[in-house]
């Protein structure tokens, strides 16, 4: 069965360094997303990708954020300078019409 | 005030109980989601209703829209479905919002 794969499963850095997040939405999916769980809080929205562009994003997707579909079959989440408060679970999700399928989620821990 | 509210917020119950957890959102929606959340933090999509009932083994979803309210059921609970249940509404092909999630602990 077609999944989502997200790498690294865990990623630790400094702050003020940049990661990015990896995923590999299933292949026919044209709609993107990237969602993030603080510790013992609610998962929340990140940002939409649709054709190419992001068709929303949230109040916390701000500057230090983009994401970028590299080729066709990635789709990344580039944090510029992390902060300690971007310590988190952050999810990728892909859908073809309205379904969306979640990856297993990369462990952002910042230090 | 979160558009998606759950309840209970916690949950434990013995092996076998029959289990419901609430859900209530206060916007209009396409489609509401269940999904749940085992203790590594992956999360995994049980139903996504617009309306009427659905049922995946032991599991059953059903959602009234005029109450903007859906119920996820667990018959015969099992130790294995302790996880975090969450319920996400959803407009056409944008982005989910969470309600807090339910904790589930079922006791052998």
């Amino acid at each position: 069965e077609p999944e989502v794969t997200q790498t690294p499963s865990h990623q630790v850095t400094q702050m003020g360094q940049e990661v990015i997040l990896r995923c590999v939405p299933i292949s026919n999916h044209l709609y993107f997303y990237w969602y993030r769980q603080i510790l013992g809080q609610k998962v929340e929205f990140l940002v939409s990708f649709y054709n190419n562009e992001i068709s929303e994003k949230s109040e916390i997707f701000d500057d230090q954020f983009s994401v970028e579909r590299p080729d066709g079959s990635n789709f990344t989440l580039k944090i510029r300078s992390t902060k300690l408060e971007d310590s988190a679970m952050y999810f990728c999700a892909s859908s073809e019409h309205t379904a969306q399928y979640f990856g297993p989620g990369t462990r952002l821990t910042v230090l | 005030k979160n558009e998606v509210e759950q309840s209970p917020q916690n949950l434990t119950a013995q092996e076998g109980e029959f289990i419901t957890i609430n859900c209530s959102y206060s916007v209009g929606i396409s489609a509401l989601h269940w999904l749940q959340q085992h203790p590594g933090g992956g999360i995994v999509s049980l139903f996504m209703l617009s309306s009427g009932k659905k049922k995946h083994g032991r599991l059953i979803a059903t959602i009234n829209i005029q109450e903007k309210h859906s119920s996820l059921h667990i018959t015969a609970s099992h130790p294995r479905d302790s996880a975090v249940y969450i319920c996400a509404r959803e407009m056409g092909n944008e982005k989910l919002t969470f309600g807090t999630g339910t904790r589930l602990t079922i006791i052998p």
